[in-house]
């Protein structure tokens, strides 16, 4: 069975930082590409970033290019999002999600909270 | 980045049928399809079907995706109450190299 379970949310200062993990299991982890997604209370899904199986090529939104850093170790299972410079709205709940022609499989998601 | 335009909600009648849209461009609902993805509320997003209008192992027959041009469709047959969701549509946009998604489609089933 597909797993991924993230984790690092939490409450941090608006200019601050966190680092999100994302671990997987039930596959070859090391095979497919992987997502960052968020959602804002009450609002829709919104991309963040997309790094593929062997770390080759990464692309951001434009919300969170130069802000945010995606990146892997296979080695580990686990998919990781460096957060900097997080803004108010930035508050949502972050999803990992394994990338097969659409975001397949999704974690349950972890709170992200910016405020002063 | 602009995203894909989907109605914002639909009502539609136990065991009916509700088609739902998603209206991109020529970079990506035109030459990539969509995805579709069923969103309970308090609960991660499902996949119902990807790009190329398959669904994943465990999805209901009930749903089935198409498209025609630069809109895609999801269609649900036989509306049942656990349908109740929000639905959101995706795909790669390849001229701007993200992902893009529509706003969702609140389905009430009455």
């Amino acid at each position: 069975e597909v797993q991924l379970v993230e984790s690092g949310g939490g409450l941090v200062q608006p200019g601050g930082s966190l680092r999100l993990s994302c671990v997987a299991s039930g596959y070859s982890f090391s095979t497919y590409s992987m997502n960052w997604l968020r959602q804002a209370p009450g609002k829709g899904l919104e991309w963040l970033s997309y790094i593929t199986s062997s770390s080759s090529a990464i692309y951001y939104a434009d919300s969170v290019k130069g802000r945010f850093t995606i990146s892997r170790d296979n080695a580990k299972d686990s998919l990781y999002l460096q957060m900097n410079s997080l803004r108010v709205e930035d508050t949502a709940v972050y999803y990992c999600a394994r990338d097969k022609k659409a975001p397949d499989y999704w974690g349950q998601g972890t709170l992200v909270t910016v405020s002063s | 980045q602009a995203g894909l335009t989907q109605p914002p909600s639909v009502s539609k009648a136990l065991r009916q049928t509700a088609t739902l849209t998603c209206t991109g461009n020529s970079n990506n609902v035109g030459n990539q399809g969509a995805a579709w993805l069923q969103q309970h509320q308090g609960h991660p997003p499902k996949l119902l079907s990807d790009r190329n209008n398959n669904r994943p192992s465990g999805i209901s027959e009930r749903f089935s995706a198409s498209r025609s041009g630069n809109t895609a469709s999801l269609t649900i047959t036989g509306l049942q109450p656990e349908d109740e969701a929000d639905y959101y549509c995706s795909t790669w946009d390849s001229s701007l190299s993200v992902r893009v998604f529509g706003g969702g489609t609140k389905l009430t089933v009455l």
